[in-house]
């Protein structure tokens, strides 16, 4: 039962355009969301987070868009660089959940052609 | 901020060998957690720790799997009597305490089982 869906495994953008990332997921209890970037190799590293409290949050170039009703969050990506070009996650966490562990979903492999 | 170090970065080793992994989390944090990963799959969360403390386990860690943090800095986890199936990406990452904050990863410590 996967909590954090991510349903496009791949994603092509042109160097400069708009890259769009979605997100939806089932779980109500989650209260946060985070999208993260991982390169070959690497481990997952952070990009930018939302709390359920908003609706949008914006860092630069990546701005990210929370619909709660929808359960449907969305990473906006301005202009898109060939550096972007790696698998990114989203994943969602609980206030409620002592641990606050984060669940992932399977991620989407954005490639950006220059 | 010298980041989240795990080590090896690589193993190798027979079906039924046992095998130790070795993170070194932000110093700052207090949260230390494990996580799997699988090809094509996002991390899946093992265990967490708060300082010394192992607060969670996943039903993914079957008892071959221990994890450990002895006083509150680095960790090691280790499986027993490896099978295949345990052939993955181990990794960990460090946070601190607070719903939403984000966890930094390490690079893993990609373990193949033969």
């Amino acid at each position: 039962d996967q909590q954090v869906k991510q349903n496009s495994p791949s994603l092509s953008v042109q160097e400069g355009r708009i890259s769009i990332l979605n997100c939806d997921y089932t779980n109500s209890m989650f209260d946060y969301f985070l999208w993260y970037k991982k390169y070959p190799a690497e481990g997952p590293t952070f990009l930018i987070s939302i709390s359920s409290i908003k609706d949008k949050n914006e860092d630069g170039r990546f701005t990210v868009f929370l619909n709660k009703s929808a359960k449907h969050l969305s990473l906006h990506i301005v202009p898109s660089q060939p550096g972007d070009s790696a698998v990114y996650f989203c994943a969602a966490s609980s206030s409620g959940a002592g641990s606050y562990q984060l669940t992932f979903g399977k991620g989407t492999k954005l490639s950006v052609i220059p | 901020d010298t980041g989240v170090s795990q080590d090896p970065r690589h193993k190798i080793t027979k079906r039924g060998q046992n095998v130790t992994f070795r993170c070194d989390p932000i110093s700052e944090h207090n949260r230390l957690y494990w996580y799997r990963q699988t090809l094509g799959q996002g991390p899946e969360f093992l265990t967490y720790f708060q300082n010394e403390a192992q607060l969670e386990k996943s039903r993914l860690l079957s008892d071959r799997f221990s994890a450990e943090r002895p006083k509150g800095s680095f960790s090691t986890l280790e499986i027993q009597r490896t099978e295949q199936g345990d052939s993955a990406m181990y990794l960990c990452a460090s946070g601190l305490s607070g719903p939403g904050s984000p966890l930094h990863f390490g690079n893993g410590t990609r373990l193949t089982v033969t």
